[in-house]
């Protein structure tokens, strides 16, 4: 089955620092990959993705490119901003018996910004 | 646009008394729909799942249950609660055969 290894959190950064957040998958075939972000009490917002080798994700300044030499999807951000701190999780979809698919979450990476 | 509702926000409840989380989408049709839970500071663990009214996949064996009487709402339960079942609960749903989920803002319970 298709399964993710995300970095162990928590991340602390001071503000504009770079970011990475190393994700790696072992999936059969190149499914899509996603990053999903969720803000203190909120539920999950999809970030990014990306659906074939090679391609780049990115959203609000953060950026993941599907690499399948290395079969990594990490995250990055140039510079952090305080309002950056969140949870952040890297999923790919996984087949249900029935054929339909629902992603898979591991515990996710905590990032702190602090200004 | 689609948009998915749940309710109540927060919950504190006794253990041993029932249970009743609901869910509604807004916007689509024939929705796949999912329930996960998440213990404080962990990741999310998908309980159930439906690709249609009263079709329901259940992924963990536990204390809940869940039911689709309606092609947009989805309601978790529970009989007894128990005091792990605390948690953030937080239901998606996925539009046609794309593989994104889109998450309501979630329920938190705590079983006192």
């Amino acid at each position: 089955g298709n399964s993710v290894t995300q970095m162990e959190g928590p991340v602390t950064l001071s503000e504009e620092a770079f970011l990475t957040i190393n994700c790696t998958y072992t999936a059969t075939g190149y499914p899509s990959l996603f990053w999903y972000v969720q803000y203190p009490g909120e539920g999950l917002q999809l970030l990014l993705k990306a659906t074939k080798a090679d391609d780049k994700g990115s959203n609000k300044g953060f950026e993941a490119t599907y690499r399948k030499e290395t079969t990594s999807f990490h995250l990055e951000k140039g510079s952090v901003q305080v309002s950056d701190s969140a949870v952040y999780f890297c999923a790919p979809p996984v087949h249900m018996d029935t054929g339909r698919r629902a992603l898979t979450f591991g515990s996710g990476t905590r990032l702190q910004v602090q200004p | 646009s689609q948009t998915i509702h749940q309710w109540p926000a927060t919950l504190v409840q006794p253990v041993g008394s029932p249970l009743s989380l609901e869910c509604t989408v807004e916007g689509t049709s024939n929705p796949n729909l999912y329930w996960y839970r998440q213990a404080a500071g962990r990741g999310l663990q998908l309980l159930f799942y439906s690709v249609g009214i009263g079709q329901i996949s259940s992924e963990v064996p536990q204390n809940l249950s869940a039911s689709r009487p309606q092609d947009r709402q989805f309601i978790l339960s529970s009989k007894k609660l128990l005091l792990s079942d605390s948690g953030f609960y937080l239901c998606a749903w996925v539009w046609g055969d794309t593989d994104t989920q889109y998450f309501g803002p979630g329920t938190r319970l705590t079983v006192l």
